[in-house]
């Protein structure tokens, strides 16, 4: 099994629809990291975690909610679907320990808004 | 504010060539510097993880240098094989003991039997 698990793979949805994409991981991490990332722009940070009372905005927060339900779930949610938000979505773990860690990242979720 | 690009965006070479992927960043504070492996409908590989106190890392035939000084790293690949073949992405993490990742926009390899 992954040690970043990420579902579903595939979604499409329409415009207004909340969405929630969901994040489990096995590893331990006390930190954990929401991404999108659209061809020709590199992976932008979301929201990021470092425990279940510490959510913090990344670049590109707008129109995007997180829940930290346990140390070892993190979700992402669209509360009403657009269509530039269509993208691949990536969950990412990394171990408490100051900046030098290695980040570890889940199989992605392509997410379509029609 | 941080800025990551990689050069070329994409890039073909026949097997068993020696190969560099280089990448940049405009801040040279930084922490650590990752290269990753995506393949088509996967998600990303860490391949090799340089602190900002390092020169250089290696595994396998995969060897990575860091000059932060210049801002700048590479990814050398030895002897390309066609299982080679995928977008190959660096990242920086900033100062401030986050571990956020800025990314580069990659560079798609395809190495041709």
């Amino acid at each position: 099994d992954a040690d970043v698990t990420q579902t579903p793979r595939n979604r499409i949805t329409k415009t207004g629809k909340r969405i929630m994409l969901e994040c489990s991981q096995t590893k331990g991490h006390d930190r954990m990291y929401w991404y999108r990332q659209d061809p020709g722009l590199g992976l932008r940070l979301i929201y990021y975690s470092f425990d279940v009372k510490d959510i913090n905005k990344g670049e590109i927060s707008d129109g995007y909610s997180v829940s930290r339900q346990a140390q070892a779930k993190f979700s992402l949610s669209l509360e009403s679907a657009i269509p530039n938000q269509t993208a691949l979505y990536f969950c990412a773990t990394s171990p408490r320990g100051g900046g030098g860690t290695e980040a570890f990242f889940g199989q992605g979720t392509r997410l379509t808004v029609v | 504010k941080q800025e990551v690009t990689q050069i070329p965006a994409a890039l073909s070479v026949p097997e068993g060539e020696n190969l560099v992927l280089n990448c940049s960043f405009t801040d040279s504070a930084i922490y650590n510097l990752q290269w990753f492996r995506q393949d088509p409908g996967k998600g990303l590989t860490s391949l090799l993880l340089i602190q900002s106190s390092q020169r250089e890392q290696t595994s396998g035939r995969l060897n990575a240098s860091l000059d932060k000084s210049s801002g700048r790293s590479t990814l050398y690949i030895a002897a390309s094989q066609p299982g080679d073949s995928a977008t190959y992405l660096c990242a920086v993490t900033g100062l401030g003991n986050t571990g956020k990742l800025i990314f580069g926009q990659g560079t798609t390899l395809q190495v041709k039997p």
